[in-house]
């Protein structure tokens, strides 16, 4: 019983390097989002997809790139990693369609510092 | 997009005594309103929540309530024991009942003193 899975759990980024965070979920829902944790700020939405093959841009998506190929994986990339993306990185999903269908499930979260 | 506040930012209470956290929302359309738990390096759980045609719910030692005229809700923890330490999150559901997005509070560090 997976539930979310994020990997890399650690990872130490140069400025300007570039990496992909990937998400699974293996509870067949339709809605996955990336959120990112900073002190103070709680949780901020990031980028998230209503469903494979789809995107949206949340409250704080410059720098970030997104893609849902298949149903089941969403991944976060960055292209150019710049210090102010130093933050934990929270995966997310939730399915459709049942009245109790609002539970967001979260993965185990992701520490990228960037240096 | 929502806009959630969340106070107090910090909190500490001594074991037994009771813990209230509010939130306030901007969005009239929000009509559901889940609290985490976030345990120091774990991820955040859902621990309980209110839907908009609700006023009170509860969940033993937990409740929540919702003023939807003055948007806001809160959390309650009675009976505060060392384990309840950790940083709890309100979070609103924008965007009516099919709300793609959710938005969170900044989140309060609870300390509960033995």
């Amino acid at each position: 019983n997976a539930g979310v899975t994020q990997t890399p759990k650690f990872r130490v980024l140069k400025t300007g390097q570039s990496m992909t965070l990937l998400c699974a979920q293996d509870m067949n829902h339709e809605y996955m989002y990336w959120y990112r944790q900073d002190p103070g700020m709680g949780l901020r939405l990031i980028h998230y997809s209503v469903g494979e093959g789809t995107t949206a841009k949340g409250e704080v998506p410059d720098g970030y790139n997104v893609s849902r190929l298949k149903k089941q994986n969403f991944l976060l990339g960055l292209e150019s990693a710049a210090p102010s993306q130093t933050s934990v990185y929270f995966c997310a999903s939730r399915e459709i369609g049942r009245p109790a269908a609002n539970t967001i499930y979260f993965g185990e979260g992701s520490w990228l510092t960037v240096v | 997009g929502e806009n959630v506040e969340q106070h107090p930012s910090t909190l500490s209470v001594q074991e037994g005594d009771s813990a209230v956290i509010k939130c306030t929302y901007s969005d009239s359309a929000s009509n559901y309103f889940p609290w985490y738990k976030q345990e120091l390096g774990k991820r955040p759980q859902l621990i309980i929540d209110i839907r908009s045609n609700v006023g009170e719910k509860k969940d033993q030692r937990i409740a929540v309530t919702l003023n939807k005229t003055a948007k806001h809700f809160s959390l309650h923890i009675t009976e505060t024991q060392p384990e309840d330490s950790a940083v709890y999150f309100c979070a609103a559901q924008y965007g009516g009942p099919s709300g793609n997005q959710f938005y969170f509070g900044t989140g309060t560090s609870l300390t509960v003193i033995p």
